[in-house]
């Protein structure tokens, strides 16, 4: 059970779109619709911010979104702002496990 | 609103078992709609799946981990628990409780985290 694969590090300006991609294997991303991604601010826990791909929790914005082709998933965050900065990871259900992204460092320029 | 705490030694000597418990306030962990699970992050690094348990004791672990993993259920006192046995340096990390919502598959409340340094 390996790593989903994730850009350590992404950057934008305010007011402009990320994405930030994802990469597993036939075993877990490619075979279920429940991947999740998680925002982790410094010295904090992990928020959910999209589960199940592409649905968002209540009370997240929805200029977070997801998607997914394939063995890969992609969050974008549109009109980024300045408290999005912070380290992003997806998680996906891998039959009975989970398995985790090592993660990627947003930086709002 | 539900909430997570951990707690335990902050301190484990190699070749220990660490010990943790996880203490659910704001709603039963007896729901059938939940899992319970431990995440662990090294410092600096990124966040690695332990195991989750069901009301039941039914358990799932990460392979990677499963012959050093123990975790456990109390519902009469709204707990759950975390060994690993064995440990070393590696398993230095902010440990976190979290819960697994069985219906959309995802950890959705988590606690606050607690470090485990091993060290002699």
């Amino acid at each position: 059970q390996s790593a989903l694969t994730q850009p350590a590090s992404v950057s934008g300006s305010p007011g402009q779109s990320i994405t930030i991609s994802c990469t597993g294997t036939s075993s877990d991303v490619g075979s279920y619709n429940l991947v999740s991604w998680y925002q982790q601010h410094p010295g904090k826990a992990p928020k959910l911010m999209i589960y199940e791909v592409s649905k968002r929790p209540s009370g997240v914005s929805n200029r977070f979104s997801g998607s997914k082709s394939g063995n890969t998933a992609s969050l974008t965050i549109s009109g980024l702002q300045a408290e999005d900065e912070a380290d992003y990871y997806c998680c996906s259900y891998a039959g009975s496990s989970f398995v985790f992204g090592g993660g990627t460092k947003l930086t709002v320029l | 609103q539900l909430q997570l705490q951990e707690s335990g030694p902050g301190l484990v000597k190699p070749s220990e078992t660490l010990s943790l418990t996880c203490t659910v306030s704001g709603g039963s962990i007896s729901s059938s709609s939940y899992y319970w699970g431990w995440i662990r992050q090294p410092p600096g690094k990124g966040l690695e799946w332990i195991g989750s348990i069901y009301y039941s004791g039914s358990t799932y672990y990460n392979p990677s981990l499963k012959s050093r993993v123990t975790i456990s259920v109390d519902t009469s006192k709204n707990q759950f628990s975390l060994k690993l046995s064995s440990v070393t340096a590696a398993d230095t990390a902010v440990y976190y409780c979290a819960r697994l919502n069985v219906a959309t598959t995802n950890f959705d409340y988590w606690g606050q985290g607690t470090l485990v340094t091993v060290s002699s």
